[in-house]
């Protein structure tokens, strides 16, 4: 199956600063790649639409200038957590998909797990 | 508005017994409905795919049945074995609030498996 590499697996940073987040599609090109944001014990929750070439589309509640997505490959799609508060602190997974005959089928980075101290 | 629920509280049976965890959704059809699991700090991983099409689907210990009047789908470990214990969360490829087409999960059943 497709690999999608997540880095970095883990991050510590204080409150404040800014963290970037790298998605990679490995072994096919992706003009969609999706974050997913989940919390301890709960689902992963749809953040944005990562689209090749053009601006990210952000859901509801997530916000766009705090959580800057920048796709300037077809196989790289990057997250900025910029001024990152404690209450940032979670598990950040990148997908990517591929269509094929009507199917959708999902490859998903490693995750990331962001502490803010 | 579209939901998908799944069992939130942990599901705990003994090891060689049978898993049937459960997958239920509203205001939808879709075309196809996966199943993934997903380890302690790790992304999911893509387990199986059942169309709409088709009532069951296997693969080695694993089973699935969709029942598209019922807007259900029930996912089964036979032979269960402690290495089986993680979350397993359903998915359907739907529309978000805001009109994009993305994966949306479950919010995922923990299975533990006793030795």
């Amino acid at each position: 199956g497709a690999v999608v590499s997540q880095h970095p697996s883990r991050v510590i940073c204080k409150s404040g600063t800014s963290v970037k987040i790298e998605c990679r599609s490995l072994d096919f090109q992706a003009t969609t790649m999706f974050w997913y944001r989940q919390f301890p014990k709960q689902s992963l929750m749809l953040m944005a639409t990562s689209n090749e070439g053009s601006k990210a589309t952000y859901e509801q509640g997530v916000e766009k200038d705090k959580f800057l997505i920048n796709h300037a490959s077809l196989t790289l799609s990057t997250l900025t957590v910029t001024s990152a508060h404690p209450e940032d602190s979670s598990f950040y997974i990148c997908s990517a998909f591929r269509r094929t005959g009507g199917i959708t089928e999902a490859f998903f980075g490693q995750g990331t797990r962001l502490t803010v101290v | 508005s579209q939901k998908i629920e799944q069992n939130s509280e942990a599901l705990n049976i003994q090891e060689g017994k049978t898993a049937t965890l459960t997958c239920n959704y509203t205001n939808y059809s879709p075309a196809y409905l996966q199943w993934y699991r997903q380890d302690p700090g790790r992304g999911p991983v893509f387990l199986l795919l059942i169309r709409e099409n088709e009532k069951e689907k296997r693969k080695e210990r694993l089973k699935v049945t969709f029942d598209t009047t019922l807007k259900q789908s029930l996912f089964h470990i036979t032979a269960s074995q402690p290495a089986d214990s993680a979350t397993y969360l359903c998915a359907l490829d739907m529309l978000t609030p805001k009109g994009r087409r993305a994966l949306t999960f479950g919010s995922g059943t923990r299975l533990q498996v006793q030795p």
